[in-house]
């Protein structure tokens, strides 16, 4: 988990406040993702980025958006958070060189605990 | 309905038991098959990695995947209470992109 890290690890916001939660990683990886993780719902991607121009809308992407700052940076903001929002951030890199051809081992950050009252 | 079904539990077991676990899935395109751990608040973290049909196996851990029934296992033999943890399924097609089982939390009692 200390190669990635996320900021807040746990936020309580209002309605309709903008919020930002930060990813940053030293593995060196090109390849960077946001998910959603609720009870009963597993993971759900958000957004994903293969490199620092290139930006992909995931499953849940409404209400949401990112900017890949760096290779190592990767944001994701709530322009009006809403309390369904309420939910485990979790930030995941990988590299496209490891893979061997199909898919790349994710590793995944610690996580931001986020409340939208 | 969802991609990927996986039975939340939860799953309490004495130290020493064989756990099972399982997942069904309904797309035909993925052929890469992973289990992830989940301790309490932490991010997942890479178990098992399995490709197409077969049994892998690493330890204490047996993955198996059939892909004409579209499901895949995971087995942990004589579980430990440091397996207590929430385990996720997931699985890609060559796209990069995972898709995630609910989880199941697991308890093995000392």
């Amino acid at each position: 988990d200390a190669d990635v890290t996320q900021t807040p690890r746990n936020r309580i916001t209002k309605t309709g406040k903008r919020i930002m939660l930060e990813c940053s990683q030293t593995k060196g990886h090109d390849r960077m993702y946001w998910y959603r993780q609720d009870p009963g719902l597993g993971l759900r991607l958000i957004y994903y980025s293969f490199d620092v121009k290139d930006i992909n809308k995931g499953e849940i992407s409404d209400g949401y958006s990112v900017s890949r700052q760096a290779q190592a940076k990767f944001s994701l903001s709530l322009e009006s958070a809403i309390p369904n929002q309420t939910a485990l951030y979790f930030c995941a890199t990988s590299d496209s060189l490891a893979g061997g051809g199909g898919t790349d081992t994710q590793y995944f950050g610690p996580g931001t605990r986020l409340t939208v009252l | 309905q969802k991609e990927v079904e996986q039975d939340p539990g939860p799953l309490s077991v004495p130290e020493g038991a064989i756990v099972s676990l399982n997942c069904t899935y309904s797309n035909s395109a993925f052929q890469y098959f992973m289990w992830y751990r989940q301790y309490s608040r932490k991010g997942p973290e890479l178990l098992m990695y399995t490709y197409s049909s077969g049994n892998k196996e690493d330890g204490r851990f047996t993955a198996q995947v059939d892909k004409s029934s579209k499901y895949i296992s995971l087995f942990i033999r004589d579980s430990q209470p440091s397996d207590s943890a929430t385990y996720l399924c997931a699985m890609s097609a060559a796209d990069y992109k995972l898709s995630f089982g609910a989880g199941t939390t697991v308890t093995v009692r000392a």
